[in-house]
């Protein structure tokens, strides 16, 4: 696609269940990075793929998120057990190894998560 | 870690020149970004800094001083639709990578 696809772009959940989140990024970046955003502040990062391996996760907050790009493509973020305080917008931003003056990181449009 | 600071709000005149600040704290720095986000919307890119100086796009510039540990997003003739989130981001090298780190963002209003 053109641009870098979350679904789904809502989701009500009850405390204690899990939920997946997918990201379907711009086809051949091989940068991709989970943020959670509250309302009112900027993205938090949470974790960042470089192809097929997360070469960052220092992000996550604990061992109830996961997340996993295992083809070098689609990016599916996984939280166990979700809790009131999970309840945020959750940003998919991709790029190609390059970045510069004229490209940065695109993001999608999220997925907002509501834990009840 | 990084340490990202930016005003939480700001409030400019249409037509007027606003210029937001960020100052940043970190080491392996490689490269300053400026991200506009209206409410309710994703993060879209406007410019990014890896040099000292200036770069100007349009009625955005934006400049950084490496030394300083300082960056400024200058709008110019601005429109009520200007009105949105300002991130600033900090690139860093981490154990062989690159992670990007975003600020808490400044809130500008636009007031005819």
């Amino acid at each position: 696609g053109a641009g870098v696809s979350q679904t789904p772009s809502n989701k009500v959940t009850e405390k204690g269940k899990y939920v997946e989140l997918r990201c379907d990024p711009i086809s051949g970046h091989t940068a991709l990075y989970w943020y959670r955003q509250s309302l009112g502040q900027g993205p938090e990062f949470l974790i960042y793929f470089q192809g097929t391996g997360a070469a960052d996760d220092s992000g996550l907050p604990n061992d109830r998120f996961f997340a996993v790009r295992p083809e070098g493509s689609v990016s599916t973020l996984k939280i166990q057990r979700t809790e009131r305080g999970d309840s945020a917008v959750y940003l998919c931003a991709s790029s190609p190894v390059v970045v510069g003056r004229d490209y940065g990181y695109t993001f999608g449009s999220g997925t907002r998560l509501t834990v009840v | 870690g990084q340490n990202i600071d930016q005003p939480t709000e700001m409030t400019a005149t249409e037509g007027a020149i606003v210029q937001i600040n960020c100052t940043y704290q970190t080491s392996g720095f490689n490269g300053l970004f400026w991200y506009q986000q209206h409410a309710g919307e994703a993060p879209t890119f406007l410019s990014y800094n890896v040099l000292d100086g200036l770069e100007e796009k349009g009625r955005f510039s934006s400049f950084l001083s490496r030394s300083k540990g300082y960056s400024y997003l200058l709008l110019k003739e601005l429109q009520m639709k200007d009105s949105a989130s300002y991130l600033c981001a900090v690139r860093v090298n981490s154990g062989g990578y690159q992670k990007v780190t975003f600020g808490t963002g400044t809130k500008l209003q636009v007031i005819p």
